[in-house]
């Protein structure tokens, strides 16, 4: 079993559309957790970050993270076409010494939003 | 945006042919990372690096070498390609100090094929 495992889609919905995107882990360990969206042909990029359990919220964007479950969702509100891109969750432990160090990836979700 | 930088962005080449991948970031940070992704798969930790004249091996095993000489510059040197080593290569940095999570930023990568 795979340390972290992302549906990798496509999900294909339709414009103005709430999406659900998630990943579920297997490493209790894990304490931080980021989503990354990468446009074809481009490297990832952060769009968010929580430590431990809870929501937060960015604009359309809102992470949550249910430790219990070990599953994490990105929403994604009032969905454009422009939001069309694969979703990376991406989450790393915290070392012994404090810090975190190193993220483990999940395979990502083809998202296509439908004008 | 992250200010890093990977050239050449598309790279064809011959087998046996030795490559360099550049990577340049203006951010500051120490630590920096090389990351494999096929198509469809999770990005796989090659190398990375903590700072200047230190170099680690990530997860995957890869043929391929680094070095950090400057705490903008990782290279990434292929002595011999081969066709298996087709693949996009992705460049990240990140300001992680112990305590805070390991919140990496990606450049545009390097689409490579060797034929």
């Amino acid at each position: 079993q795979k340390e972290v495992e992302q549906d990798p889609g496509p999900l294909s919905v339709p414009e103005g559309a709430i999406v659900s995107l998630n990943c579920t882990y297997s490493n209790s360990a894990f304490q931080y957790f980021m989503w990354y969206r990468q446009y074809s042909r481009k490297g990832p990029e952060l769009l968010m970050y929580t430590y431990s359990s809870g929501n937060k919220e960015d604009g359309r964007f809102t992470a949550q993270v249910d430790k219990s479950s070990k599953y994490i969702s990105l929403f994604i509100r009032d969905s454009q076409p422009s939001d069309s891109a694969t979703y990376l969750c991406a989450m790393s432990a915290l070392q012994s010494g404090g810090g975190a160090d190193g993220l483990t990836f999940g395979k990502g979700t083809h998202l296509i939003i439908q004008p | 945006e992250a200010d890093i930088y990977q050239t050449p962005r598309y790279l064809v080449i011959g087998t046996g042919k030795k490559i360099t991948l550049e990577c340049s970031q203006t951010m500051g940070h120490d630590k920096m990372y090389w990351y494999q992704q096929d198509p469809g798969m999770e990005l796989h930790l090659i190398h990375y690096s903590y700072g200047v004249n230190s170099t680690e091996k990530g997860d995957l095993s890869s043929e391929s070498t680094v070095s950090r000489i400057r705490t903008e510059h990782f290279p990434l040197t292929l002595e011999s390609a081969r066709p298996s080593h087709t693949s996009q290569y992705l460049c990240a940095s990140s300001d992680w100090t112990s305590g805070s999570p390991d919140t990496q930023y990606f450049g545009p990568g390097t689409r490579l094929t060797v034929l």
